[in-house]
């Protein structure tokens, strides 16, 4: 059974402050997606990274893919209260490509 | 572009009555339909997804069912709410290109609320 775990569960911070999320598993990946959710919205994909080791930028956000494809996190500098969401990461499912599995994801609160 | 609309945004049914949310997509043809349930702050459940006209792959085991009348409509339903399908529902579609990540673009969501 796929299995994607992330942490913290739920984050509080004030503005400017940075933070690391991550999305941890024990199987390897061809790939994983990070989408952001607002409140009372749909998730939205931020980033895909495809490739161990893989880092990406979208402004303030940084991605990273694990060396072994097995985990990803995701840094936020200087946080705005504008990140705030819920971060789900989200892998292919193994059993049909059709399909994506998520974490749990991570609620970020980000205080003026 | 493409678009994707949800109706209702919200919805309070009592126990026992019947349930129909409908997803629509506009600016693309053959899209893979998804249903994913989601508790308060929490993680997607995905319930159904349809990779065509007709064809529909359950999840979970649960009163609730789905259909795919056309192309690009892709509906929740259920003969008997219980208090437990209460949730927020999200739909989503994605190009299903296949050998790749596929990317699934979800719609507003309707708040269901069973009392």
């Amino acid at each position: 059974t796929q299995l994607l775990e992330q942490s913290p569960q739920f984050l509080s911070i004030q503005e400017g402050e940075n933070l690391t999320v991550y999305c941890n598993s024990s199987s390897v990946f061809s790939s994983l997606q990070w989408y952001r959710q607002e409140p009372g919205e749909g998730p939205v994909l931020l980033v895909t990274v495809v490739t161990g080791g893989e880092v990406k930028k979208l402004k303030r956000l940084t991605f990273q893919f694990g060396d072994a494809r097995k985990d990803s996190s995701l840094h936020i500098t200087a946080a705005q209260p504008g990140d705030t969401g819920l971060y789900l990461c989200a892998v292919p499912s193994m059993d049909s490509s059709y399909k994506l599995i998520f974490g749990s994801g991570t609620r970020l609160l980000v205080r003026p | 572009s493409q678009t994707i609309h949800q109706w209702p945004a919200t919805l309070v049914q009592p126990v026992g009555s019947p349930l129909s949310l409908e997803c629509t997509v506009e600016g693309t043809s053959n899209p893979n339909l998804y249903w994913y349930r989601q508790a308060a702050g929490r993680g997607l459940q995905l319930l159904f997804y349809s990779v065509g006209i007709g064809q529909i792959s359950s999840e979970v085991p649960q009163n609730l069912s789905a259909s795919r009348p056309q192309d690009r409509q892709f509906i929740l339903s259920s003969k008997k709410l219980l208090l437990s399908d209460s949730g927020f529902y999200l739909c989503a579609w994605s190009r299903g290109v296949g050998g790749g990540p596929d990317t699934q673009y979800f719609g507003p969501g309707t708040r269901l609320t069973v009392l």
